[in-house]
C-alpha cells in the first residue's frame, strides 16, 4: 500500500516568514494529494489539494507543488500570521482511501 | 450540501465497559465511510472504512468493531474497552470512488478510566 512521509514533525517561524512542509509517497498510481489544518482540539480542515495533471497550486498565502517523477509534494505558506499556528497534515490517496503523513506542528511566533 | 454528524461529543467511560459512537452524512448518496483515531499528539491512524452497506474494512485488528446498518450511518463500538482506547475518534466521509476529499465529522473525544 500507500506510504506517506512528512517533515519536519515541528517546525517554528516568526511571523513574516515562510514556512514549507515536505511529503514523500511510494505509490506511482496516487493522483490526489491534499493538505490538511488541524487545530488543537479540532477535526482537520481541507486547506489544498493538487491532482497529479498540474505541478503547482495556490490560494491566497498558500502553495503546493507536486514533483510526480521524484514522488514528493510540499506545502508552502508565505507571510505567515499567528493563526497559522496548527498541525498540517499531507495526504496521498488510495482505491478508496487517503494515506495520511504524520503531521508538522507549526508554529508561528509573533 | 452534505453535512456530517458525529455524537456523542465527549465521553468518558470505564475499562471494561462498552462504546458506540455514531455517525451520519447527509446531502450525498453511496458515501465512502471512515473510522479514524488520533491519539494525544499524534497522526491520524485509519480503523475502518466502507465503500456500502454492510462491507467493512479493517485496518487495524483491535477490540473495536465497525458496522453500517444504513447507506449514510456508520457505527464503532466495543464490547470492552481498554485504557488505549483512549483518544479522538474522527468519522468521515468521502465521494465513493478514487482520488476524492475526505470530509471528517467534528469528532468525539473519548477517556477510558
Amino acid at each position: 500500500g500507500e506510504n506517506v512521509e512528512q517533515h519536519p514533525s515541528t517546525l517554528s517561524v516568526q511571523e513574516g516568514d515562510s514556512a514549507v512542509i515536505k511529503c514523500t509517497y511510494s505509490d506511482s498510481a496516487s493522483n490526489y494529494f491534499p493538505w490538511y489544518k488541524q487545530e488543537l482540539g479540532k477535526r482537520p480542515q481541507l486547506i489544498i489539494d493538487i491532482r497529479s495533471n498540474v505541478g503547482e497550486k495556490k490560494d491566497q498565502r498558500i502553495a503546493v507543488t507536486l514533483n510526480k517523477t521524484a514522488k514528493h509534494f510540499s506545502l508552502h505558506i508565505t507571510e505567515t500570521q499567528p493563526e497559522d499556528s496548527a498541525v498540517y497534515f499531507c495526504a496521498a490517496n488510495g482505491a478508496n482511501n487517503l494515506f495520511f503523513g504524520t503531521g508538522t506542528r507549526l508554529t508561528v511566533i509573533p | 450540501s452534505q453535512t456530517i454528524h458525529q455524537w456523542p461529543a465527549t465521553l468518558v467511560q470505564p475499562v471494561g465497559s462498552p462504546l458506540s459512537l455514531e455517525c451520519t452524512v447527509e446531502g450525498t448518496s453511496n458515501p465512502n465511510l471512515y473510522w479514524y483515531r488520533q491519539a494525544a499528539g499524534r497522526g491520524l491512524q485509519l480503523l475502518f472504512y466502507s465503500v456500502g452497506i454492510g462491507q467493512i474494512s479493517s485496518e487495524v485488528p483491535q477490540n473495536l468493531s465497525a458496522s453500517r446498518p444504513q447507506d449514510r450511518q456508520f457505527i464503532l463500538s466495543s464490547k470492552k474497552l481498554l485504557l488505549s482506547d483512549s483518544g479522538f475518534y474522527l468519522c468521515a466521509w468521502s465521494v465513493l470512488g478514487a482520488g476524492n476529499t475526505i470530509y471528517f465529522g467534528e469528532g468525539s473525544w473519548l477517556t477510558v478510566v
